[in-house]
């Protein structure tokens, strides 16, 4: 069993709908979740980041993480086409090195 | 401002032949250096890290290998490629204790493909 899992998609919404992508995770000792997007041909770059459990909201985004069920969950509401970009989970370890999920691949179709 | 940059974007080359790919960064001193691999669907694989001139840490045993001659340099070799070794190479930088999280700063990635 991999320590992060996430269906790498792809995913494919309309533009102006809520979308929710998800990862669990094995670990209950992990206490850092992040969330990086990802653009074609691109770096990944970090989006947001969360500590334990409970809701962090920047703009239109909302990650999430649920420790009892080991769940995390990044929504996105009113959707864009820019927001198409694989957005890949991860968590860290307790020698600081980053448990990566596999990414999921979005498209907002406008 | 911090940069970094890896060249070259793209590669294409035969199997049995030598790699070197090339990381660099500015703006920071003494960051902790990564190179990771990035297969379609499969996340990002951690390949090597280092902390400091000459320390390279290998995460994945295989026929790459690491070197950081200079403390803002990462080289990513391997004398002979196979097609196994086809993929998104990303090398990223980091500084710790910067903050609660390993935040990561990722360059620009070079496609290599093994024919």
């Amino acid at each position: 069993q991999k320590e992060v899992e996430q269906d790498p998609g792809p995913l494919s919404v309309p533009e102006g709908a809520i979308v929710s992508l998800n990862c669990t995770y094995s670990n209950s000792a992990f206490q850092y979740f992040m969330w990086y997007r990802q653009y074609s041909r691109k770096g990944p770059e970090l989006l947001m980041y969360t500590y334990s459990s409970g809701n962090k909201e920047d703009g239109r985004f909302t990650a999430q993480v649920d420790k009892s069920s080991k769940y995390i969950s990044l929504f996105i509401r009113d959707s864009q086409p820019s927001d198409s970009a694989t957005y890949l989970c991860a968590t860290m370890d307790s020698n600081y090195q980053l448990i990566w999920g596999a990414g999921t691949k979005l498209i907002i179709k406008p | 401002s911090q940069t970094i940059h890896q060249w070259p974007a793209t590669l294409v080359q035969p199997v049995g032949s030598p790699l070197s790919l090339e990381c660099t960064v500015e703006g920071t001193s003494n960051p902790n250096l990564y190179w990771y691999r990035q297969a379609a669907g499969r996340g990002l694989q951690l390949l090597f890290y280092s902390v400091g001139i000459g320390q390279i840490s290998s995460e994945v045993p295989q026929n790459l290998s690491a070197s950081r001659p200079q403390d803002r340099q990462f080289i990513l070799s391997s004398k002979k490629l196979l097609l196994s070794d086809s993929g998104f190479y990303l090398c990223a930088w980091s500084v710790t204790l910067r903050g609660p999280i390993n935040e990561q700063f990722f360059g620009p990635g070079t496609r290599l493909t093994v024919l």
